[in-house]
Formats: C-alpha cells, structure tokens, sequence
C-alpha cells in the first residue's frame, strides 16, 4: 500500500511565480514530514522538514504547510528559480524509527 | 566534510549473479539506511544499521541483505540477481534521531542483463 502519495507526476511554473507541490499520507504514525529534492545522478538532498506537531515551518523560500486533519501537506516554492528544476519527493518518518517513507515524486520545471 | 560515498557508481551483472555495494557514510554518523529507486516505486526502504545491528527492514526478499562494519561503513548484497533488480541503490547516513539529517549518497545504478 502506497502511505505516501504524490498525485501530480510533474508540474510546470514560470519563473518568478509560486511552485505549489502536494503530498498526501494515511499513516498516523509519522512523526516527522520531509521534502527532498533530487537531480539526475545523484542522491535527493534534503529541502525542509516539519513535525507532526506543527502546521507550517518555513525556510527562505520554502514553506511546508501540513494538515493533519486531512492528512496533506504542500511544499511551496517562492519566487520559483530556473535552479529548482528537480524532482522534489516527500517523505515521512515513522515515529521511533530510522526509516523514511517516499512518495513516487514530483518533476517540477521552471520556465524563463 | 567528505559526504557519503557509495561504490561502483555504476554495475551492469547477468541475471543469476550476486553483487555487492559498499557504502561509506559521514564521519561521525552512526546510522546508515539503504532504498532502492525505480521508475514505478520510488525511493523504497530496505534497511537501516546501526552499530552494526540490523534496526529497520523493508519488505524486500531474502535475498537482499547488508552489513555494517566497526567504522560504520556498510555492504548491501543482493544475490541471485533477477531483472527486476535493475534499480539506482542509495545509501543515507545519519546521526541517531536527527530528522532532516539523512545525507544521501549519489547511488550505485545496477542493470541486470
């Protein structure tokens, strides 16, 4: 069963304007929600994280907003830059565990 | 700091083969994870070590297994190699309990043919 999903395969935005990425999961369990971002050939670097405890954590340009209720959260990009063009994965922590849960990702492409 | 270091980069092997991976995590991280990425599953977990224990396993056959050393360098071995095993194998190191803390290596892509 796939606990975390990331619905939109790809995404395209112009430069300047708001990246939106989505994830939804159904495990009560995580305890901790990451974003990664990941270019060809090599290993996803980390983004942003946010505790379940929390709504929203927010670092420069990223903001991770999380909704418990309906079990979603959003990754935004602002202002998008041509550099962020990358496959961006959301992840989950199982609580207690060293052990990440990946949605299937999100190919997100920023145009001039 | 030197990052995580993963050998072959890339390993192309005959169906029926076994092959191993070696992973070298960050000085000082104790914690070193391993996921398998293919096009239709993503990033897949197989297994954490830890001070040479085995914590964590995903929900891959027997035939993947792995190992972790005294200096925390770790091995995954994947025997009797099928097609379906044709993946990029990444290796994250970390230090206990920090979260956002998982470095990633740049993966070892393994074709079988």
């Amino acid at each position: 069963d796939q606990q975390v999903k990331q619905n939109s395969p790809s995404l395209s935005v112009q430069e300047g304007r708001i990246s939106i990425l989505n994830c939804d999961y159904t495990n009560s369990m995580f305890d901790y929600f990451l974003w990664y971002k990941k270019y060809p050939a090599e290993g996803p670097t980390f983004l942003i994280s946010i505790s379940s405890i929390k709504d929203k954590n927010e670092d420069g340009r990223f903001t991770v907003f999380l909704n418990k209720s309906a079990k979603h959260l959003s990754l935004h990009i602002v202002p998008s830059q041509p550099g962020d063009s990358a496959v961006y994965f959301c992840a989950a922590r199982i609580q207690g565990a060293q052990k990440l849960v990946f949605g299937q990702g999100t190919r997100l492409t920023i145009n001039p | 700091k030197a990052g995580v270091t993963q050998t072959p980069r890339y390993l192309i092997k005959t169906r029926g083969q076994q092959v191993t991976l070696s992973c070298s995590p960050i000085s000082g991280h104790r914690s070193v994870s391993w996921y398998q990425q293919t096009p239709g599953q993503g990033l897949q977990f197989l297994f954490e070590y830890f001070s040479e224990t085995q914590r964590n396993k995903g929900n891959f056959p027997g035939r993947f297994s792995g190992r972790q050393f005294s200096n925390s360098r770790s091995e995954m071995n994947v025997s009797t190699l099928e097609l379906g095993d044709s993946a990029l194998y990444l290796c994250a190191s970390s230090l206990v309990g920090e979260v956002g803390g998982y470095t990633f290596g740049s993966g070892t892509r393994l074709t079988v043919v």
